[in-house]
């Protein structure tokens, strides 16, 4: 079974600056998706990002980019030019590319403090 | 708006009550999941259900159980509540269509239980 590990209970950053969010899986599969989802306090699940685990290149949302290290079984999320409304949760998750088993595999998740 | 909808919003009930909650998935999505967060905790996979057929378990309690009908809407029982049942529950629908391998969840608002 797949597992996600986030080790980084809370963060804080300053508005403007730069904030990196970390997150470790495990896996023997060679093939799969990784996620990050915001869950803000009005609890709604938002997809932030998304990485395709045999595209080498990491993926780039606007102020959102990913490191993924698939050797490492690495995948960190940066936050560049911080804002307010980047304040809330952040999940890592899991999911498999074979049909029947991909309901997502979550971390415990970040909170992330914006400070102005 | 996701195009998720699930109902109700809020629930609060008493221990040893019986609960349904409801899911509408996203026009022509043929997969339902069902997610369980507790308190500022990843989400845990509960079960999924295709076109409706069971295809996947999770960590379900035997006192729990889903359907998803004809329609597609799918509904989640909880029954004999105890309080440590208190928590948000997300539907999330896909397409999932066979040798499709990206096919991205969207997430409903959540329905937040309150056992009493």
């Amino acid at each position: 079974a797949q597992t996600v590990t986030q080790s980084q209970p809370e963060m804080s950053v300053q508005e403007a600056e730069t904030v990196t969010l970390s997150c470790t899986y495990d896996t023997s599969e060679s093939d799969y998706y990784l996620f990050w989802y915001k869950q803000p306090p009005s609890r709604q699940m938002i997809l932030v990002i998304r990485q395709e685990a045999y595209k080498q290149q990491n993926a780039t949302e606007n102020r959102f980019s990913v490191n993924f290290q698939k050797a490492a079984k690495s995948f960190s999320l940066k936050i560049s030019d911080s804002q307010l409304g980047d304040a809330a949760m952040y999940f890592c998750a899991y999911r498999t590319i074979y049909t029947g088993r991909r309901a997502l595999t979550f971390g415990s998740g970040t909170r992330l403090q914006v400070q102005p | 708006d996701s195009g998720v909808t699930q109902t109700p919003k809020h629930l609060i009930t008493a221990t040893g009550q019986r609960v349904t909650l409801r899911c509408s998935p996203r026009s022509g999505d043929l997969s339902v999941y069902w997610y369980q967060q507790s308190l500022d905790q990843g989400l845990q996979f509960l079960i999924q259900y295709y076109n409706g057929e069971e295809r996947a378990k999770g960590n379900i309690l035997e006192r729990f159980s889903a359907q998803q009908f004809p329609d597609l809407h799918s509904e989640l029982n909880l029954s004999s509540l105890e309080l440590g049942d208190s928590a948000l529950y997300f539907c999330a629908s896909s397409v999932d269509g066979f040798g499709q391998r990206n096919t991205e969840a969207f997430f409903g608002q959540g329905t937040r239980l309150t056992v009493v």
